[in-house]
């Protein structure tokens, strides 16, 4: 998993209740991403980073928030949760140092159910 | 609206046989085309990639052909394997973002 870690692994939580979830790397990549996985929709990209506080939005960022203070540390913030949020979030690094390389590399996910 | 078009959504093969996925895409600032394969309970793992530039690219039994006319790609998996398995996804990069395919459930008959 090139050395990335998620937290919580599983969570269920109810609507309305403010959820983080934490990917961390050990390797100081500068690209991480989160995604959601959902039957029929492949993963799609909610926010990504390329830095220290720079962050920008992707396909489905909307109540999705993204934190990023240190390098190896990506928050994942759902202010209030919803049953539409309910997936299998798995965070990516990119191994590009610049240039053209776009390898990803993904955490082995959290299964999150709003109920 | 998917930026990539995979099909087929699932696919049975006898094992030797040869799995064929095909994606299909319209951007063409898409620079880096991946697969990635998952095992259920896994997150994705990189299998094979390509850049335009390229019409094929053969890794062991999996193949890439790349049709940039088209702006078609397929993976090839010869002689599958009951550990074959698995659901794949094809994928498109642009300025260090991936678009993904809905993915290809592939089951390989013993």
């Amino acid at each position: 998993d090139a050395g990335i870690t998620q937290s919580p692994r599983h969570k269920v939580t109810e609507t309305g209740t403010p959820v983080t979830l934490r990917c961390h790397q050990t390797e100081n990549h500068r690209y991480m991403y989160w995604y959601r996985q959902d039957p029929g929709h492949g993963l799609r990209l909610i926010h990504y980073s390329y830095g220290v506080k720079d962050t920008d939005k992707g396909e489905v960022s909307d109540g999705y928030s993204v934190s990023r203070s240190k390098t190896e540390d990506f928050l994942l913030t759902l202010e209030s949760a919803t049953s539409s949020q309910t997936s299998v979030y798995f965070c990516a690094i990119s191994l590009s140092k610049g240039g053209a390389a776009d390898t990803q590399y993904f955490g082995p996910g959290t299964r999150l159910t709003v109920l | 609206q998917q930026q990539v078009k995979q099909s087929p959504q699932s696919l049975i093969v006898q094992k030797g046989g040869i799995s064929i996925i095909n994606c299909a895409y319209e951007n063409t600032a898409f620079d880096y085309f991946p697969w990635y394969q998952q095992f259920p309970g896994k997150g994705p793992a990189l299998l094979i990639a390509i850049r335009p530039d390229v019409s094929e690219k053969k890794e062991g039994r999996f193949t890439i052909s790349f049709n940039k006319s088209a702006k078609q790609f397929s993976l090839h998996i010869m002689d599958s394997q009951p550990g074959d398995s698995a659901t794949y996804f094809c994928a498109a990069s642009d300025d260090y973002k991936l678009s993904f395919g809905a993915g290809t459930t592939v089951t390989v008959r013993a």
